[in-house]
């Protein structure tokens, strides 16, 4: 089946203008996490949602980043009034439920990711 | 709160000869621990995972790693290494006592094989 699919691939925008990015999960995965990977940096947390619901958002970095996932599958993060320093490669996850970890992980599948560039 | 160090940020090995990656991690619950490999151009992929089981993992690829919860490590090894084992290595740690789902990586280690 397919994996996780983000788009664009990569995006290349100018300081100061609004960003969406693409995730679309595992189908059936209840659970989706967006991370950020700057150069030469492991992932970072922004954001997991439980179906439609935000469970944890407090890894965004400041209220510019904004992620909706409306219908419980497909989901949006958006960036406003980008800024050079959110350039990075967005990473996209799905796993087939959260749950408190170690009772029962859930292993997250992670996208391809999108690479965006401000300039 | 819960990290991961990751020792070497650059690794070089012979093929044929043995890995080692080094993670040491810090958690205020226990946790749970895995490793990560990302190839370029391609998504993370899940090598191993310790989730309070057996200390000894074992992973994909002819990987696995050790949890020592006295050194609060988590080494990653392999006995033969192979040129398609070229890539970045993360470990990652989350605590399985409740808490966020984010995964918590570490900077990561670029695993280099030369022929």
């Amino acid at each position: 089946g397919a994996g996780v699919s983000q788009t664009p691939s990569n995006k290349v925008t100018e300081k100061g203008k609004y960003v969406e990015l693409r995730c679309d999960p595992i189908s059936g995965h209840t659970a989706l996490y967006w991370y950020r990977q700057s150069l030469g940096q492991g992932p970072e947390f922004l954001i997991y949602f439980q179906g439609t619901g935000a469970a944890d958002d407090s890894g965004l970095p400041n209220d510019r980043f904004f992620a909706v996932r409306p219908e419980g599958s497909v989901s949006t993060l958006k960036i406003q009034r980008t800024e050079r320093g959110d350039s990075a490669v967005y990473l996209c996850a799905s796993s087939q439920g959260g749950g408190l970890a170690g009772i029962s992980y859930n292993e997250q599948f992670f996208g391809p990711g999108t690479r965006l560039t401000v300039l | 709160a819960q990290s991961v160090t990751q020792l070497d940020s650059h690794v070089s090995v012979s093929e044929g000869t043995p890995v080692l990656l080094r993670c040491n991690y810090s958690s205020s619950y226990s946790p749970s621990l895995f490793w990560y490999v990302q190839h370029p151009n391609k998504g993370l992929q899940l090598l191993l995972k310790y989730t309070s089981a057996a200390t000894l993992v074992k992973g994909i690829n002819g990987f696995e790693a050790e949890f020592k919860k006295s050194e609060t490590s988590f080494h990653l090894t392999k006995p033969s290494a192979h040129m398609s084992d070229a890539a970045e290595y993360f470990c990652v740690v989350t605590p399985s006592g409740g808490g966020a789902d984010g995964l918590t990586f570490g900077k990561g280690t670029h695993l280099i094989i030369q022929p």
